[in-house]
């Protein structure tokens, strides 16, 4: 089963920042956070990942809360290609488990 | 780098009829996941491999359905015989070994349907 809590759907504004949270209170030390985006059609997409650090690269910045319970990814200036399905992950970082568990994640409509 | 190449990309047969879904993983990478996405359950891994071995395997429906991967740029999903309710988008990920947050990079998926 999956880790995470996602809201189901949320709606962003063109050019405004799309914020999407996760709930993740059962993880463990050793499991990572990752975001992962589908758009119709396409295949599972990767955004960002990160461990206790907050992280930012080219698409998205991921916050990470200090007690790691919980996940934001930030979307600074969203466009209409933004829209797609979110799903947040928690990710064994070692061993042999290394797989990704989906939820439902959360259906973000970037609207003009 | 040309990703994860799968085929064919859209399938439809009869059921009864033997499906053969193919997976090229990303040159380098050493672990090859197999997910089915379906309205109803969304995205649920059903194998992976690391180093051509399988690991886990406990997502396979049913004995009607069999992963192989004979070399580390190949591997194959079959359904025989399929059923319509194993109509379904079936993606390939790759990435390197698991372990210290290495990413998974999928496939565009094969879209199959069994009438």
């Amino acid at each position: 089963d999956a880790k995470t809590t996602q809201p189901t759907s949320m709606d962003c504004a063109e050019g405004r920042a799309a914020n999407l949270p996760c709930n993740h209170s059962t993880i463990s030390g050793n499991e990572y956070v990752y975001w992962y985006r589908q758009i119709h059609s396409q295949g599972p997409q990767y955004i960002i990942h990160g461990l206790k650090n907050n992280e930012t690269n080219e698409m998205a910045s991921l916050i990470i809360t200090e007690d790691r319970k919980s996940s934001t990814l930030i979307l600074p200036h969203a466009t209409l290609r933004d829209t797609a399905v979110y799903y947040c992950i928690v990710r064994v970082g070692g061993g042999s488990q290394g797989n990704l568990i989906f939820g439902k994640g959360t259906k973000l409509s970037v609207k003009p | 780098d040309a990703g994860v190449i799968q085929s064919p990309r859209h399938e439809v047969t009869e059921m009864g009829q033997e499906v053969t879904l193919r997976c090229k993983p990303i040159s380098g990478h050493n672990s090859l996941f197999w997910y089915r996405q379906t309205m109803m359950r969304g995205l649920e891994l059903l194998i992976y491999f690391n180093n051509n071995v399988p690991i886990d395997d406990s997502g396979m429906p049913e004995d009607r359905f069999s992963a192989k991967m004979p070399n580390a740029s190949f591997s194959t999903l079959k359904i025989q015989p399929s059923e319509p309710r194993d109509s379904a988008v079936y993606f390939c990920a790759s990435s390197l070994a698991p372990g210290t947050g290495n990413t998974i990079y999928f496939g565009e998926g094969s879209w199959l349907t069994v009438v």
